[in-house]
């Protein structure tokens, strides 16, 4: 059974801080990591999806690598605002179309 | 907004029944995606349709079923409802087949059974 760990399960970051949390995923036919951010009532929104071993990607503060010969991806948040405050899902792809998620880091930013 | 849409919002229904959830894709999408998150738990993937065809499965259980319509709306059957099944089902829509396209989410039905 495939499965998609992400650590830590929470974590609390002063505002102006920066911050990163981890993916992990098996690496065997991986195809694509997701990475998307759920605020508190709302429905996931996409940040970044990357396929390639040493991709990276970067939206304003929030920035992402991947490494599929070892299976980790991590995000980052540079000077983390309030509004940075939302669960972190990661999504691993693989060649039979099967989407595995993974439980999300829930990132609470003290102002 | 992500122009997904998906009815009804709330549903509350006693266990052993049958419900039906409805989502409509953004225009344009092909693909429609079922997810089913339950207290406490992260994003289960039930199944995806790409322009009518099933396109890959998750843990969707035998009760559960789903079908995408020529105008590319989708429906999840759920039936023989048990006090488990209760849960936030999302629906998600990409343009493609799903590999590295972006899903675009709708606000979720959420299921109460009683």
């Amino acid at each position: 059974i495939l499965n998609v760990e992400q650590s830590p399960q929470s974590l609390h970051v002063q505002e102006g801080d920066s911050t990163n949390f981890t993916c992990s995923f098996p690496s065997s036919n991986f195809y694509a990591l997701h990475w998307y951010r759920w605020e508190t009532a709302k429905s996931p929104e996409a940040l970044f999806v990357m396929t390639l071993n040493g991709d990276e990607k970067k939206k304003g503060r929030i920035s992402a690598t991947l490494n599929t010969k070892e299976g980790y991806s991590y995000l980052y948040i540079k000077g983390s605002q309030p509004e940075d405050s939302a669960t972190y899902l990661c999504a691993s792809l693989y060649s039979n179309y099967q989407l595995i998620w993974g439980a999300g880091t829930k990132l609470i930013i003290k102002p | 907004d992500s122009g997904v849409t998906q009815t009804p919002k709330h549903l509350i229904t006693a266990t052993g029944q049958r419900v039906t959830l409805r989502c409509s894709p953004r225009s344009g999408d092909l693909s429609v995606y079922w997810y089913q998150q339950s207290l406490d738990q992260g994003l289960q993937f039930l199944i995806q349709y790409y322009n009518g065809e099933e396109r890959a499965k998750g843990n969707i259980l035998e009760r559960f079923s789903a079908q995408q319509f020529p105008d590319l709306h989708s429906e999840l059957n759920l039936s023989s409802l048990e006090l488990g099944d209760s849960a936030l089902y999302f629906c998600a829509s990409s343009v493609g087949q799903g590999t590295t396209d972006t899903q675009y989410f709708g606000p979720g039905t959420r299921l109460t059974v009683l």
